[in-house]
């Protein structure tokens, strides 16, 4: 069974950049598709990116040029940055396996971060 | 982007049956698949799988949940309402790039 979970500071400054983990286990991930997903407060859900099993990488436009996605195979870990970040960027982010249908099938338990000065 | 559209809120009673609708701005179905998916949420959980390509279950899922549409108009049916079910639950298109999800509906006792 994959398990995905998810590390990184809970506090990032204004303008600096967020970096989390995502470690995987119980699947290599030089198989499938690994995202992630971040839920602001209020609810609302946003698909950020993902990583593909060759190591190609796709990205919601909104992020624009923010955003890199990278991964150590050998640790079995992908990797979310996220530049020049705003208080809006304050949420709860998920790390997840996607199907090659785009299915997300098993989601990490989330880790939350405050953008805050 | 394929805006999904959700209510925000259902009340139903244990035991009844719940009905959560999604409609998409654009078709999300292709020739092969419907490319719509269900997710639940409970407070300080991460999302779970439930229902993908519009109508087959996910692994471990109870037979009460059950998904059905195609085009732009899908449904989630819970049948019956348990508590256990109480939850905030999510629809995802993956027809086209970047994949979005709807505001989420959610599910309150009457």
């Amino acid at each position: 069974e994959v398990q995905l979970q998810e590390s990184g500071p809970g506090l990032v400054k204004p303008s600096q950049s967020l970096s989390l983990t995502c470690s995987v286990t119980g699947y290599s991930i030089t198989s499938n598709y690994w995202g992630w997903i971040r839920k602001f407060p209020g609810n609302k859900m946003e698909w950020m990116g993902y990583i593909s099993y060759s190591g190609s990488t796709s990205y919601n436009p909104s992020l624009k040029s923010r955003i890199s996605i990278t991964r150590d195979t050998s640790k079995n870990q992908f990797f979310l940055q996220l530049n020049s970040v705003t208080t809006e960027d304050t949420a709860t982010y998920y790390c997840a396996s996607e199907s090659t249908t785009g299915v997300m099938d098993a989601w990490g338990q989330g880790a939350s971060v405050t953008v805050s000065s | 982007d394929i805006v999904l559209t959700q209510s925000p809120a259902l009340a139903v009673s244990l035991g009844q049956r719940a009905t959560i609708s999604c409609r998409a701005s654009q078709s999300v179905s292709t020739s092969s698949y419907n490319l719509m998916h269900w997710y639940q949420q409970k407070p300080g959980q991460q999302p779970k799988l439930l229902i993908y390509d519009a109508s087959n279950l996910a692994s471990s899922i109870p037979a009460r949940f059950s998904g059905s549409g195609s085009g732009t108009d899908f449904t989630l049916t819970i049948n019956p309402v348990q508590a256990d079910d109480i939850a905030t639950y999510y629809c995802q298109q993956s027809r086209e790039l970047p994949w979005t999800f709807g505001g989420g509906t959610k599910l309150e006792l009457k």
